[in-house]
């Protein structure tokens, strides 16, 4: 099993540009889960799936950041527009039981 | 108030030696609890789950107090490939969201 996929896995932009971060969850999965990591704040959830479908989105820091998940192997994560303190890692992970969730490598993010 | 917190160390320990992790929660609703390891630049992944009744797994034993709200992680004859950051976890019942807490970094030194 490949594990779950993330792209890209560091991306660097500008204060302003539109970003896009893509999961590939783990087949057979149907919870998909997008966190935020960063010194400070450490691990953070933002919004998780079940079977495609948003359940919570609480942990989505502002209008500026967006997720969709249009069918069970793919999701993003959108933020337009980007900020400096939007910079972290961010992390896509997937999971059948409640437990234990796989994470992707992450995706570093720098917005200067 | 954070409603997983833990030490944030870090603990530097000589190969073989002992070293315990503590772990708060805040939530009483917090049903299942467990312990990750993250290791620099990569992601979690878990290590193992937190019982009431205790749970051992070769070197690693975990405990839990749920009357103290407390956590606890042993890790005994310590080896280098043990450094790495270990983050406490915490689940209501019949959710899928995990709580983390911010970790706590172990360096194991030759």
């Amino acid at each position: 099993d490949a594990g779950v996929i993330q792209s890209p896995r560091h991306e660097v932009t500008e204060m302003g540009q539109e970003v896009t971060l893509r999961c590939k969850p783990i087949s057979g999965h149907d919870y998909l889960f997008w966190y935020r990591q960063t010194m400070m704040r450490g691990l953070e959830l933002l919004i998780y799936f079940n079977n495609n479908v948003p359940i919570d989105d609480s942990g989505m820091p502002e209008d500026r950041f967006s997720a969709k998940m249009p069918n069970a192997s793919f999701s993003t994560l959108k933020i337009q527009p980007s900020e400096p303190r939007d910079s972290a890692v961010y992390f896509c992970a997937s999971s059948f039981r409640p437990e234990t969730q796989y994470f992707g490598p992450g995706t570093r993010l720098l917005v200067l | 108030r954070k409603e997983v917190e833990q030490d944030p160390g870090p603990f530097n320990v000589p190969e073989g030696a002992t070293v315990a992790f503590n772990c708060t929660y805040s939530n009483s609703a917090s049903q299942s609890f467990f312990w990750y390891r993250q290791d620099c630049r990569k992601e979690p992944k878990l290590l193992m789950s937190v019982y009431s009744s205790g749970n051992e797994d070769g070197r690693f034993t975990a405990q839990l107090n749920r009357a103290s709200q407390y956590i606890s992680l042993l890790i005994r004859d310590s080896k280098l490939s043990d450094s790495a950051t270990y983050l406490c976890v915490a689940r209501p019942a019949g959710s899928y969201q995990l709580t983390f807490g911010k970790g706590t970094k172990l360096s194991v030194i030759p």
